[in-house]
């Protein structure tokens, strides 16, 4: 079974513009979370999407947003990218909302200068 | 909100030695803790789990132990090799909420 997987791998934008990150689950999987991944902050909780629905949301402005598709896909939107905003940003996904086990992709590594 | 404090950050063992590797948590209603292994360039990889009804779980080189009393529990990996180098992650499940809290890493390294 396929693992999940993250695209782009690697991104380069400008600071003010804005980016979306794509993540396409575990089959058979409908839960996928968010996370951003820093040296300073570790990794930190982004936010959750099951049947379309953000189901939690961590504690980020609201140029983060995400979304989810009705084959589980899921994408993330920042705006206005910040220089802070440079992380690998990782995507999980479980079976369900109420499933433990969570299973990451490779990330994709984004860089604001 | 949960927090979850992890310890050491940096750990270098001999090859064939022990490496542990210990967390401790605030939430008491908190019940599944998660390990996870990050090498370089890859993401996070599950590789053991224990849930708060059990003490201990093994899987071949690695265990991990729960106090919940003490509100803290360890990774214990045995006979290192050098593919046990890498960054790994404690972290617990927030009982209020669907997401998981992460620790903030030991970095294991694997001398020959």
């Amino acid at each position: 079974k396929a693992g999940v997987t993250q695209t782009p791998r690697y991104l380069i934008k400008t600071r003010g513009q804005q980016v979306t990150l794509s993540c396409s689950p575990i089959s058979g999987h409908r839960s996928v979370s968010w996370y951003q991944q820093t040296p300073g902050q570790g990794l930190q909780f982004l936010f959750e999407y099951f049947s379309e629905t953000q189901r939690n949301k961590g504690n980020f402005p609201g140029r983060f947003s995400g979304r989810q598709f009705s084959n589980s896909r899921s994408e993330m939107n920042v705006s206005t990218l910040e220089l802070g905003d440079s992380a690998l940003y990782l995507c999980a996904s479980k079976t369900s909302g109420s499933s433990y086990e969570q299973y990451f992709g490779p990330g994709t590594r984004l860089t604001v200068t | 909100g949960e927090n979850v404090e992890q310890h050491p950050s940096t750990l270098s063992v001999q090859e064939g030695d022990s490496a542990v590797i210990k967390c401790t948590y605030s939430d008491s209603a908190s019940n599944y803790f998660p390990w996870y292994k990050q090498e370089l360039g890859k993401g996070p990889q599950l590789i053991i789990d224990i849930r708060s009804n059990v003490g201990e779980k093994k899987d071949q080189r690695i265990a991990v132990t729960l106090n919940k009393t003490a509100k803290h529990f360890s990774l214990h990996i045995t006979e290192t090799q050098p593919e046990d180098s890498a960054v790994y992650f404690c972290a617990t499940k927030d009982s209020s909420a669907s997401k998981i809290i992460f620790g903030s890493g030991t970095r294991l390294s694997i001398r020959p």
